[in-house]
């Protein structure tokens, strides 16, 4: 099975601050692509698809390079509630018609006062 | 609202006990999944199913079995516990309708089990 590799952190950074994250993934067939986060004791929820045009939900902005088989997260104006941990997750697109997910081993953000 | 339901949060069982990790999701989705997490190794994914009756083993399997006897449910089952199964456990579960299915799964609230 393919990886997808994630830069563990932490991140330590103070409110306001912008930070990225960056996640490289070795499958070539990869089909879809997702930030989750996770709080720390709690299950994975979906933060955001990730498309090849980018796009934006209010301060996160999610980027894909498929040709660097690159995916990024940048949070703008970082929030104490934004301390999480976030999941880069793939999809490898075979193990039947639902798919097959691939989860990064996550990057730790902690966001100072 | 969607829910995956793992009714046992929290079980310590001693070395060599059966244990049984159950799962129940209400939004009729043929695929569920059990993960295990681990500090510095993320998410492995034990078993999946995707039909009622049907399994598939994921990166990790041994040591574990499953069964799926009816749509809603999915139990994780450990033969003989092992102290180093100790871990959180999570249940998910996944409709295939959507050609993005990363954005259609839903986790449960983990169930962290200790093992002495």
């Amino acid at each position: 099975r393919k990886e997808v590799e994630q830069d563990p952190g932490p991140f330590n950074v103070p409110e306001g601050a912008t930070v990225a994250f960056n996640c490289t993934y070795s499958n070539s067939a990869s089909q879809s692509f997702f930030w989750y986060r996770q709080d720390c004791r709690k299950e994975p929820k979906l933060l955001m698809s990730v498309y090849s045009s980018g796009n934006e939900d209010g301060r996160f902005t999610a980027q894909l390079n498929r040709a660097s088989q690159y995916i990024s997260l940048l949070i703008r104006d970082s929030k104490l509630s934004d301390s999480a941990t976030y999941l880069c997750v793939v999809n490898i697109g075979y193990g039947g018609s639902q798919g097959n997910l691939i989860f990064g081993k996550g990057t730790k953000l902690s966001v100072k006062p | 609202d969607v829910k995956v339901t793992q009714s046992s949060r929290y079980l310590v069982k001693r070395t060599g006990e059966k244990v049984f990790l159950e799962c129940v999701q209400d939004m009729d989705h043929e695929n569920m999944f059990w993960y295990r997490q681990d500090p510095g190794l993320g998410l492995r994914l034990i078993y999946f199913s995707y039909d009622v009756k049907m399994k598939e083993k994921g990166d990790i399997p041994e040591g574990y079995s499953v069964s799926r006897e009816k749509k809603e449910r999915f139990s994780l089952i450990l033969e003989s516990a092992s102290t180093n199964q100790t871990s959180m456990y999570l249940c998910a579960s996944s409709s295939p309708s959507s050609p993005n299915s990363g954005n259609t799964i839903y986790f449960g609230e983990g169930s962290w089990l200790t093992v002495v």
